[in-house]
């Protein structure tokens, strides 16, 4: 079963348009979520996680548990913001899965 | 501090060959990951492991997988008989602390770039 479901493989936007990477989830208890984010040439890292309610270099994240959702938003994006995204569940403590990425292209 | 340490970095091998990957976790981290990435099906988790012992396996594709770690510094992904399918980048991570969603975060590998023809 998808767990996490990122429905865009590609999203380019124009620098300081505002961008959205969605997320989805499939679990009816209680998620714990998280970004990671792998820029060019660069380790998969973590950017935020939805606990600590945090904004990382001007993203944030919302999860709306109605609509089983976990999209990440920033309102003006920059060029060195390109990067592969990838959302992430644990639940159970102890089971973890991502999402298959969606790469954002920020034009000039 | 090196971070986790994979390698080869790179491996190009014929159909058939047995494939060992290597991964050295982040000192003091009880907690490592195989992760096996392609375009199709994105970031898979394999295995991971807890003080050495595997935990939960789930992920390994087949039989022809194989992961072991003998001591808290190395863990090997094994693949034999290796085949063109399992091309992919396989990436270890390790993190102290697993499951707390507070504190959890999982420091990567630079990847093992995988080509089987």
């Amino acid at each position: 079963a998808q767990r996490v479901t990122q429905p865009e493989k590609l999203l380019s936007v124009f620098k300081g348009a505002p961008v959205e990477l969605k997320c989805n989830y499939s679990y009816s208890g209680s998620p714990e979520l998280f970004w990671y984010v792998q820029y060019s040439r660069q380790r998969l890292q973590l950017l935020l996680r939805h606990i600590s309610r945090e904004s990382i270099k001007g993203f944030t994240a919302d999860l709306n548990k109605g609509e089983t959702s976990f999209h990440l938003k920033k309102p003006f994006a920059q060029e060195e913001d390109s990067a592969m995204y990838y959302c992430a569940l644990l639940y159970n403590f102890n089971k973890f899965y991502f999402g298959s990425g969606t790469k954002l292209n920020v034009k000039p | 501090d090196a971070g986790v340490i994979q390698s080869p970095r790179h491996e190009v091998t014929e159909m058939g060959q047995e494939v060992t990957l290597r991964c050295k976790p982040i000192s003091g981290h009880d907690y490592l990951f195989w992760y096996r990435q392609t375009m199709m099906r994105g970031l898979e988790l394999l295995i991971y492991f807890n003080n050495n012992v595997p935990i939960d396996d789930s992920g390994m594709p087949e039989d022809r997988f194989s992961a072991k770690m003998p001591n808290a510094s190395f863990s090997t992904l094994k693949i034999q008989p290796s085949e063109p399918r399992d091309s992919a980048v396989y990436f270890c991570a390790s993190t102290p602390n697993f499951g707390n969603p507070g504190t959890d975060t999982q420091y990567f590998g630079p990847g093992t770039r995988l080509t089987v023809l």
